[in-house]
């Protein structure tokens, strides 16, 4: 596709429940992104994919958020047992070079823990 | 009950007047700074970059200059748009590779 495409665009879960949340980057991109956004804030780095391996996952903020990319296209952010505090809007991005320059944003998953 | 984000700077020119967003970065290290544009319902859009050897760079009514010294980094937008009305972010890729996002700021445009 043009774009980065993420999916589903809102996501209202109740409390205890697990999410998946998908990305689809743009057509051989090798590197991806995901990024958490609290309202009225910037994005924060979750973990960092090139290709199917996943090289960084500093930003997960708990054992709760677990991502995986199988065949280096793409991904999937999990996130069990949702907690109020996970309510955020989760964007992914994609870049041609590893790690460096272009990144692309999707538009986001937006989901309400309640 | 619903949580509260904070308040972004705000910004509010009169149309065809020129704007001027600042930011400060954290990481002397970083040699890759990036503004983006995040229009409300949107994921962040690439507006210009500059490297850590340049202290300017122009592109289409933008202007992004990087002053090391201060670790400060501004954008210019020149005769400002309606359509430019958004939220502001500057960005750096610290030596790790990882691209973290400063503060944003609202910039309202006024017609």
């Amino acid at each position: 596709g043009a774009g980065v495409s993420q999916s589903p665009r809102y996501k209202v879960a109740k409390r205890g429940q697990d999410v998946a949340l998908r990305c689809d980057p743009i057509s051989g991109h090798v590197s991806l992104f995901w990024y958490q956004q609290a309202l009225g804030q910037g994005p924060e780095f979750l973990t960092y994919f090139q290709n199917e391996a996943q090289l960084d996952k500093s930003g997960l903020p708990s054992d709760r958020f677990f991502a995986e990319r199988p065949e280096g296209s793409v991904s999937t952010l999990k996130i069990q047992r949702t907690q109020k505090e996970d309510s955020a809007v989760y964007l992914c991005a994609s870049s041609q070079m590893a790690r460096r320059y272009g990144y692309t944003f999707g538009s986001g998953t937006r989901l309400t823990v309640v | 009950g619903e949580s509260v984000g904070l308040h972004l700077p705000t910004l509010s020119v009169q149309e065809g007047d020129n704007s001027i967003i600042n930011c400060a970065y954290s990481n002397s290290a970083s040699d890759y700074f990036i503004w983006y544009k995040q229009e409300s319902g949107k994921g962040p859009q690439f507006i210009i970059d500059i490297r850590s050897n340049m202290d300017k760079r122009q592109g289409q009514r933008v202007t992004v200059l990087l002053n090391k010294t201060v670790k400060h980094l501004s954008l210019q937008i020149a005769a400002t748009q309606p359509g430019d009305s958004a939220v502001y972010f500057c960005a750096e890729i610290n030596q790790g590779g990882k691209l973290i996002f400063g503060q944003g700021t609202e910039l309202s445009v006024k017609p």
